[in-house]
């Protein structure tokens, strides 16, 4: 199993331009998790998927992000318009219910820029 | 809302030492609590996970406990090595006023072990 595969790895914009992020979870794995990592605010939850359907978006900073999943084996992170302040590593994480616990498998992360 | 807190925020200790990390959550009606492990540049990587149900959880040089009633849990490295140098975040699945499925991160405890 090659693992959480996410794209780009790394990121560089310029503010206003449009951003978007992408993850292949692992097959059989039926969450979807996307994350935003950074020093002063550490690993922030954006959103996440059950089954495709988005379950709680409550992290979503503003309007400005936009996720998808059209299918179980894709997902996409949009920013729109990109700002400076939303340079950070952004990650992707899938998992299947083992007993009722939610095991996180990560990819490696996209940094991004914005300049 | 479910609030995850770590410390210390970094640690340093000479190779050898055994060293506690903490880990505290403000919902305590949790279904599992999760450690991972981070090196610089790279994803998240899952240690250990203990149910709601449980005490403790034991991997080689590893332990992690739980305790509910407190909103706590340790992770204690026996004999630390250099290669244990990274930082090590706690994960909360769940709570009284959580999202059954959502898995929210402690900002982490850097760690360095020195040869």
């Amino acid at each position: 199993d090659a693992g959480v595969i996410q794209s780009p790895r790394h990121e560089v914009t310029e503010m206003g331009q449009e951003v978007t992020l992408r993850c292949k979870p692992i097959s059989g794995h039926d969450y979807l998790f996307w994350y935003r990592q950074t020093m002063m605010r550490g690993l922030e939850l954006l959103i996440y998927f059950n089954n495709n359907v988005p379950i709680d978006d409550s992290g979503m900073p503003e309007d400005r992000f936009s996720a998808k999943m059209p299918n179980a084996s894709f997902s996409t992170l949009k920013i729109q318009p990109s700002e400076p302040r939303d340079s950070a590593v952004y990650f992707c994480a899938s998992s299947h219910r083992v007993g009722g616990a939610n095991v996180l498998t990560f990819g490696a992360g996209s940094r991004l820029t914005v300049l | 809302k479910q609030e995850v807190t770590q410390i210390p925020a970094a640690l340093s200790v000479p190779e050898g030492e055994n060293l506690v990390l903490n880990c505290s959550f403000t919902d305590s009606a949790i279904y599992n609590l999760q450690w991972f492990r981070q090196d610089p540049g790279k994803g998240l990587t899952s240690l250990l996970l203990i149910q709601s149900s449980q005490r403790e959880q034991t991997s080689g040089r590893l332990n992690a406990s739980l305790d509910k009633s407190s909103g706590r849990s340790t992770l204690y490295i026996a004999a630390s090595q250099p290669g244990d140098s990274a930082t090590y975040l706690c994960a909360a699945q769940g709570g009284m006023k959580t999202s059954y499925d959502k898995v929210i991160f402690g900002p982490g405890t850097s760690l360095s072990v020195i040869p």
